[in-house]
């Protein structure tokens, strides 16, 4: 295990509903990070936090709120999602935020979701 | 416009078979390359991690190469193993500042008994 867990696993929501994605990280780092992987496609890094502040936020719709309340956690609300929002939701830590340092980042296993 | 290229996009080979995956990249300025190994249903696993000084890096049977002026890198696997069945990507990190992450899309690798 990478030390960085993620729940649920699986979920599936209809596009009226509100659900919340787990992210807790037993590494120690700093930073954080929330990416979507859709089939065919790069990783795309949707929020970055560093000590709990957001540092990074890449143009993500509305619809998808982060909370950070501590270092060791993260979580993605979700509400009012569309079918093309379906994708695995990963979360990574790293001791520092990525870019020029060369810092290992640590992934989770991910959240698949599905929205009807 | 910063990219990340991978070629093939997948690739069969037998067990016991070497292979190269490749990775060019356009992005500037640089500052390091890194490989991971995604198995199916999990997350990114770290392989290597290379600076622009480093031309060579080795991790068990994978080894990383990184060629900053032509900008190109190959993931050379050796003696493939069914558990080097996955999905590569090769990610290059720009020096400006912030997070600055560029993804390739990966290459699947399949290997066959």
């Amino acid at each position: 295990e990478t030390g960085v867990t993620q729940t649920p696993r699986h979920l599936v929501m209809g596009m009226t509903n509100k659900k919340s994605l787990k992210c807790e990280q037993h590494l120690g780092h700093n930073a954080m990070y929330w990416y979507k992987q859709s089939a065919k496609k790069p990783l795309e890094l949707m929020f970055v936090y560093s000590l709990e502040e957001r540092v990074e936020n890449n143009s993500v719709p509305s619809r998808f709120s982060p909370e950070c309340p501590n270092s060791s956690h993260l979580f993605l609300h979700l509400h009012t999602l569309q079918p093309e929002d379906s994708a695995l939701y990963l979360c990574a830590s790293s001791q520092r935020v990525q870019g020029p340092s060369t810092d290992t980042q640590y992934f989770g296993p991910g959240t698949r979701l599905t929205v009807l | 416009k910063n990219q990340v290229e991978q070629s093939p996009q997948s690739l069969i080979i037998l067990e016991g078979k070497n292979c190269t995956l490749q990775c060019n990249y356009t992005v500037s300025p640089f500052s390091n390359l890194r490989w991971y190994k995604q198995d199916t249903g999990r997350g990114p696993v770290s392989l290597t991690i290379m600076t622009f000084s480093e031309n060579t890096k080795s991790n068990g049977r994978y080894t990383a190469t990184l060629d900053a002026d032509t900008k190109q890198s190959s993931l050379h696997i050796t003696a493939s193993q069914l558990s080097d069945s996955a999905s590569y990507i090769c990610v290059v990190s720009s020096a400006q500042a912030g997070t600055a992450l560029i993804f390739g899309k990966g290459t699947t690798l399949s290997v066959s008994s």
